[in-house]
C-alpha cells in the first residue's frame, strides 16, 4: 500500500513569514494529494487539494505544488497569521480508491 | 447543508467491552470511510462503506467491524476492547464510491478511552 511520510513534524515561524511543509509518497498510482488542517479537539478540515494532472495550486496565501516524478508534494503558507496555528496532514490516495494515506502531521505554530 | 455528525463525542468503556460508534454523513454523500487517529500511529484507515457494503478495508484486526444503512449512516463496532483501541474515530463521507473530485469531509469524531 501506499507509505507518506511528511516533514517537519514541529515548524515554528514569526507571524507574516512563509511555512513550508513536505511530502513524499511511494506510489506511483496515486492520483490525489489532499492536505487537512486539525486544529485542536477538532476536525480535520480540507484546505486545499491538488490532483496528478497538475502542478500548482494557489487559494490565496495557501498554495500547494506536486512533483510527479520525485513523488514529493508540498504545502506553502505565506503571510502566516496567528490563527494558522494547527496540525497540518498531507495525504495520498490511489487511483480507483477512495481511502486516505496520512503523513504524520506537522505541528505549525505562528508566533504572533 | 449540514456536515458529518458522528455520537457520541465521547466514550469511556473498559477492556474487554464492547462499543458501537455512530456516523451520519453529509445529505446525498454515499461513502462512508472511518479512521482510527492516535498520537503514535496518526491517521489510519479502517473500512469504507458504500451502498450498504463494505469496499475496501484497512489492516486492522477482527474486532473492529461496521455496517451501513440504506440512508448511509454507519456504524462501527469494536468488540472485546483493549488498552490500545483507546483513539479519536473519525468518520469522512463523499458523494461516491472514487474518482478524481471526490472530497473527503471529517466528522467531530468521537473520542474513545479503554480502562
Amino acid at each position: 500500500g501506499e507509505n507518506v511520510e511528511q516533514h517537519p513534524s514541529t515548524l515554528s515561524v514569526q507571524e507574516g513569514d512563509s511555512a513550508v511543509i513536505k511530502c513524499t509518497y511511494s506510489d506511483s498510482a496515486s492520483n490525489y494529494f489532499p492536505w487537512y488542517k486539525q486544529e485542536l479537539g477538532k476536525r480535520p478540515q480540507l484546505i486545499i487539494d491538488i490532483r496528478s494532472n497538475v502542478g500548482e495550486k494557489k487559494d490565496q496565501r495557501i498554495a500547494v505544488t506536486l512533483n510527479k516524478t520525485a513523488k514529493h508534494f508540498s504545502l506553502h503558507i505565506t503571510e502566516t497569521q496567528p490563527e494558522d496555528s494547527a496540525v497540518y496532514f498531507c495525504a495520498a490516495r490511489e487511483t480507483g480508491a477512495n481511502n486516505l494515506f496520512f503523513g504524520t502531521g506537522t505541528r505549525l505554530t505562528v508566533i504572533p | 447543508k449540514a456536515g458529518v455528525t458522528q455520537t457520541p463525542r465521547y466514550l469511556i468503556k473498559t477492556r474487554g467491552q464492547q462499543v458501537t460508534l455512530s456516523c451520519s454523513p453529509i445529505s446525498g454523500h454515499r461513502s462512508v470511510s472511518w479512521y482510527q487517529q492516535t498520537p503514535g500511529q496518526g491517521l489510519q484507515f479502517l473500512f469504507e462503506y458504500f451502498s450498504e457494503t463494505q469496499r475496501n478495508k484497512g489492516n486492522f484486526p477482527g474486532r473492529f467491524s461496521g455496517r451501513q444503512f440504506s440512508n448511509s449512516r454507519s456504524e462501527m463496532n469494536v468488540s472485546t476492547l483493549e488498552l490500545g483501541d483507546s483513539a479519536l474515530y473519525l468518520c469522512a463521507s463523499s458523494f461516491k464510491l472514487a474518482g478524481a473530485y471526490n472530497e473527503q469531509f471529517f466528522g467531530p469524531g468521537t473520542r474513545l478511552t479503554v480502562l
